[in-house]
């Protein structure tokens, strides 16, 4: 099946600095990008749609200046949380998809980020 | 609105045991199906699908699903449960609207196998 990574998988940061989160499909090119945040136990909420090339498109709720994505090629997407704060602790979840004419209709999700605003 | 649910927060079943997590779900249009495990602080890892055909679709791992259009559901399935499917499974649709093609997920069901 398809891969996608994500880096870092754990990354602590002080308050008031920001955090690069990196996604990237090894494998196939992503036409879309996801990126998700997941609480405790609980389902994992949508926070942006991205594809390659064009502005991202946010959720409800989801403050675009807060939390940076950036597609800048078919193989990559970064998360940027900017001026971060203890509620921004959270797990980190990308995904890619494939569309087109060959497309299977799944997503493929990377392993995850923890991050710990201290 | 596309939605999905998951009536169950977890599923106890003994390990040899045939095990079932429910979903049901409500779209408007033909519904694109998806199951995926999470194990501990990991990503998601895709299941089986249904997209058209078979009504029942088989998986990774020994997993199943069946839809079942008229009770709009689509149950996973495996005959024989193991200790390592011990884990948090998600129910998902495709939501179309929007030109993302975003997954909409359930609120996940925790399995616990025990030996």
């Amino acid at each position: 099946g398809a891969v996608v990574s994500q880096h870092p998988s754990r990354v602590i940061c002080k308050s008031g600095t920001s955090v690069k989160i990196e996604c990237r499909s090894l494998d196939f090119q992503a036409t879309t990008m996801f990126w998700y945040r997941q609480f405790p136990k609980q389902s994992l909420m949508l926070m942006a749609t991205s594809n390659e090339g064009s502005k991202a498109t946010y959720e409800q709720g989801v403050e675009k200046d807060k939390f940076l994505i950036n597609h800048a090629s078919l193989t990559l997407s970064t998360l940027t949380v900017t001026s971060a704060h203890p509620e921004d602790s959270s797990f980190y979840i990308c995904s890619a998809y494939h569309g087109g004419e060959r497309a299977t209709y799944e997503q493929y999700f990377g392993p995850g980020t923890r991050l710990t605003v201290t | 609105a596309q939605s999905v649910a998951q009536p169950e927060d977890q599923v106890n079943v003994a390990e040899g045991n045939p095990l079932t997590v429910k979903c049901t779900y409500s779209v408007s249009g033909n519904p694109y199906l998806f199951w995926y495990v999470q194990y501990p602080n990991r990503g998601l890892q895709f299941l089986l699908k249904y997209i058209t055909g078979d009504n029942l679709v088989k998986g990774s791992y020994g997993f199943e699903a069946e839809f079942n259009k008229s009770q709009t559901s689509f149950h996973l399935k495996k005959p024989s449960a193991l200790v390592s499917d011990s884990a948090l499974y998600f129910c998902a649709v495709r939501d179309f609207s929007g030109n993302t093609g975003k997954l909409i997920f359930g609120q996940g069901t925790t399995l616990q196998v025990k030996p």
